[in-house]
C-alpha cells in the first residue's frame, strides 16, 4: 500500500491561505493522489485529486512535488465553514475502489 | 443532480433486532461502496458492489453482515442480529467506474441500545 502522512491539526486565520501537507514517499507512478474532507461527522466531501500536474478547482488546488512524494492542498481563502478533517489518500492500484483513509489533519480555521 | 441518498439518517435498535441501511447513488452511478466509521476512529472501508455482484467484501465482518445492489432499487446493507458494538456511522459511496471519484452520502448514524 502506498501510505500517506499527515499533521494530525492545524490552525489558519480565516481568510488566510490554508496550506495542508501530505508525504506519500511510496507512492507508485499510476497512483493518484486524492483529497476529501469531513465536516463534523458528515459524509466525506470530495475535494479534488491528481497525478502529476498541479490541478485547480473552485474548492481548492492541488500542488505536486515533481517527484511525486509529497503534495499540499491549498484553500486559498478560508472560512470558519473550511473547519473539517483532510484526508489525503493514495488511490491502490488492482486492489478495487476502495478508499484507504489515514488520520487526516484537524484543521481549525479562527476568526 | 442528487447526490448519494442513504435513508434512514438515523436510527435506533435494540441488541438482537436487524437494521436494513439504503443508498441510492447518483444517478448513473453503477458502482457503490460502504465505509463504516466507529465513534472517535476513522472510516473503514466494509464492501464494494457492482450492479448485482460484491466486487470486494474483505472490509466486512465474517458475521451478521451482507449487502447487495439488485438490478433495481438502492443498495442495501443488512446487519443481523445487532450487538452495541455496531453503533456507528455508516456511510455510502458511489462512482461512474471502478478507478473514478467516489462521492459520499450524508451517512447513517446507527445507535444499539
Amino acid at each position: 500500500d502506498a501510505k500517506t502522512t499527515q499533521p494530525p491539526s492545524m490552525d489558519c486565520a480565516e481568510g488566510r491561505a490554508a496550506n495542508l501537507p501530505c508525504n506519500h514517499s511510496t507512492i507508485s507512478g499510476n497512483e493518484y493522489v486524492y483529497w476529501y474532507r469531513q465536516i463534523h461527522s458528515q459524509g466525506p466531501q470530495y475535494i479534488i485529486h491528481g497525478l502529476k500536474n498541479n490541478e485547480t478547482n473552485e474548492m481548492a488546488s492541488l500542488i505536486i512535488t515533481e517527484d511525486r512524494k509529497s503534495s499540499t492542498l491549498i484553500l486559498p481563502h478560508a472560512t470558519l465553514r473550511d473547519t473539517a478533517v483532510y484526508y489525503c489518500i493514495v488511490r491502490v492500484p488492482n486492489q478495487g475502489g476502495k478508499l484507504i483513509f489515514g488520520q487526516g489533519t484537524e484543521l481549525s480555521v479562527k476568526p | 443532480n442528487a447526490g448519494v441518498m442513504q435513508n434512514p439518517r438515523h436510527l435506533v435498535r435494540r441488541r438482537g433486532q436487524e437494521a436494513r441501511l439504503r443508498c441510492s447513488p447518483m444517478k448513473g452511478h453503477s458502482h457503490v461502496y460502504w465505509y463504516r466509521q466507529l465513534p472517535e476512529e476513522g472510516l473503514k472501508f466494509m464492501v464494494y458492489l457492482q450492479k448485482e455482484n460484491i466486487i470486494d467484501e474483505s472490509g466486512m465482518p465474517k458475521e451478521r453482515f451482507s449487502a447487495e445492489f439488485p438490478k433495481e432499487g438502492p443498495s442495501i446493507l443488512r446487519i443481523q442480529q445487532v450487538v452495541r458494538g455496531d453503533s456507528a456511522a455508516y456511510f455510502c459511496a458511489s462512482s461512474l467506474g471502478r478507478q473514478e471519484t467516489q462521492y459520499f452520502g450524508p451517512g447513517t448514524r446507527l445507535l444499539v441500545l
